[in-house]
């Protein structure tokens, strides 16, 4: 079974600052999606990136950037120029392949990322 | 398009007690899924549906739920008998069919069982 793996339960940023979360997942798939999700206190889960992984290339969503490294089954999740808005709970998720039926997403257990002013 | 809407949004019951939670997807989202959320954890996988076809439960999924999604559109997940254990945020998020397609998650419903 897929698994995923963020071994910072909490990390801190000062504003304007960058931080970095850690992903790792275990698979023995090829094809499959990535997926960074936000969710700020008592609102709704909102996805922040997502990499495909038979794309070398890493995904870039305006202040934020993914490290994919695929042979390494890593994911890191790059914020830059924090803002106290970013402040929220991190998801990193995997989402089972084509074929595998659901393609559901199996989720880490998150990072609590605090923004300090 | 208003998103993945649930309701209730919270809800207090007594150990033993039957409650349902109600999920309406986006409009024309074929893919329909339950997820759990305790506290200090990530969503965990319960159900899902594509169309009116439940087409996968996870064994998080006692005998005590059910869910339906009758007509493919709103679902309702049913908690018969609640216990403690069942104190939980109840998730539904919607997609359409696809791996590459972006599922959209709700508010959530928390259930607290006292």
């Amino acid at each position: 079974a897929q698994t995923v793996t963020q071994s910072q339960p909490e990390m801190s940023v000062q504003e304007a600052e960058t931080v970095t979360l850690s992903c790792t997942y275990d698979t023995s798939e090829s094809d499959y999606y990535l997926f960074w999700y936000k969710q700020p206190p008592s609102r709704q889960m909102i996805l922040v990136i997502r990499q495909e992984a038979y794309k070398q290339q890493n995904a870039t969503e305006n202040r934020f950037s993914v490290n994919f490294q695929k042979a390494a089954k890593s994911f890191s999740l790059k914020i830059s120029d924090s803002q106290l808005g970013d402040a929220a709970m991190y998801f990193c998720a995997y989402r089972t392949p084509r074929g595998g039926g659901s393609e559901k997403l199996v989720f880490g257990k998150g990072t609590k990322l605090t923004v300090n002013p | 398009d208003t998103g993945v809407s649930q309701d209730p949004r919270h809800k207090i019951t007594k150990r033993g007690q039957n409650v349902t939670f109600r999920c309406d997807p986006i409009s024309e989202h074929n893919r329909l899924y339950w997820y759990r959320q305790t506290l200090g954890q990530g969503p965990e996988f319960l159900t899902y549906f594509q169309n009116e076809a439940q087409l996968e439960k996870s064994r998080l999924l006692s005998d005590r739920f059910s869910a339906e999604r009758p007509k493919g559109s709103f679902s309702t997940l049913e908690i018969q008998r609640t216990e403690q254990g069942d104190s939980a945020m109840y998730l539904c998020a919607s997609s359409l069919t696809g791996l590459g397609n972006t599922i959209y998650f709700g508010e959530g419903s928390w259930l607290t069982v006292v």
